[in-house]
């Protein structure tokens, strides 16, 4: 069982470049969601979705784009990487009914733009 | 928009030694969750509660979802190494945005030197 997979676990990239995070989830879930983890930031939301085909803006989406073909997978893309994005990306999936029994997290990506 | 404040930012503990946490806010949460993440891992629920008032453990671990319903508290009993970590809180408010959950910035414990 192995719940919300993310891949790739590590990236550099060069200033400008772009990529895309993968998101997979077995568990069925309707929603999901991309967050930033920064030293004394917390987890900050940056997109979510609540279904498939559906995206919507959370608190720092600039500089980020979603999107949600299948329902299993949520995907982000930086489409001219900044050195500001470097830092830990989570994707995490609920069952419908939204967050009421909590969030499933990946296990995150480590992202460095230099 | 809504903000949990989460104490302390960090601390130090030591093994046996009890441990607690808070997280308070000025707006009322109907759901209250902790979670727990290790170094390099994602973070994992350790304890949901969704009455004021109510108690709830999870082994060493109590959380407490504070009878104002803007406060939540977690307790660590008896810790061993491996409770080193961060551990965040996390509130639901249906009226609220979408109805996601808000984080708290996390406590982090540490092993005393």
């Amino acid at each position: 069982n192995a719940g919300v997979t993310q891949t790739p676990k590590f990236r550099v990239l060069k200033t400008g470049q772009s990529m895309t995070l993968l998101c997979a989830q077995d568990m069925n879930h309707e929603y999901m969601y991309w967050y930033r983890q920064d030293p004394g930031m917390g987890l900050r939301l940056i997109h979510y979705s609540v279904g498939e085909g559906t995206t919507a803006k959370g608190e720092v989406p600039d500089g980020y784009n979603v999107s949600r073909l299948k329902k299993q997978n949520f995907l982000l893309g930086l489409e001219s990487a900044a050195p500001s994005q470097t830092s830990v990306y989570f994707c995490a999936s609920s069952s419908s009914g939204g967050a009421l029994r909590g969030y499933t997290f990946g296990s995150g990506t480590r992202l460095t733009v230099v | 928009g809504q903000q949990l404040n989460q104490s302390p930012q960090s601390m130090f503990i030591q093994e046996g030694e009890d441990v607690s946490m808070n997280c308070t806010s000025s707006s009322i949460f109907n759901t209250w969750l902790w979670y727990k993440q290790d170094p390099g891992e994602g973070p994992v629920l350790l304890i949901a509660l969704y009455k004021a008032g109510e108690l709830t453990s999870n082994g060493r671990l109590t959380a407490q979802f504070g009878i104002t319903r803007k406060d939540s508290f977690l307790n660590i009993s008896a810790s061993i190494p491996s409770d080193v970590g961060i551990y965040f809180c996390a509130g639901l408010n249906y009226g609220g945005s979408q109805g996601n959950l808000i984080f708290g910035k996390g406590t982090k414990l540490s092993v005393k030197p």
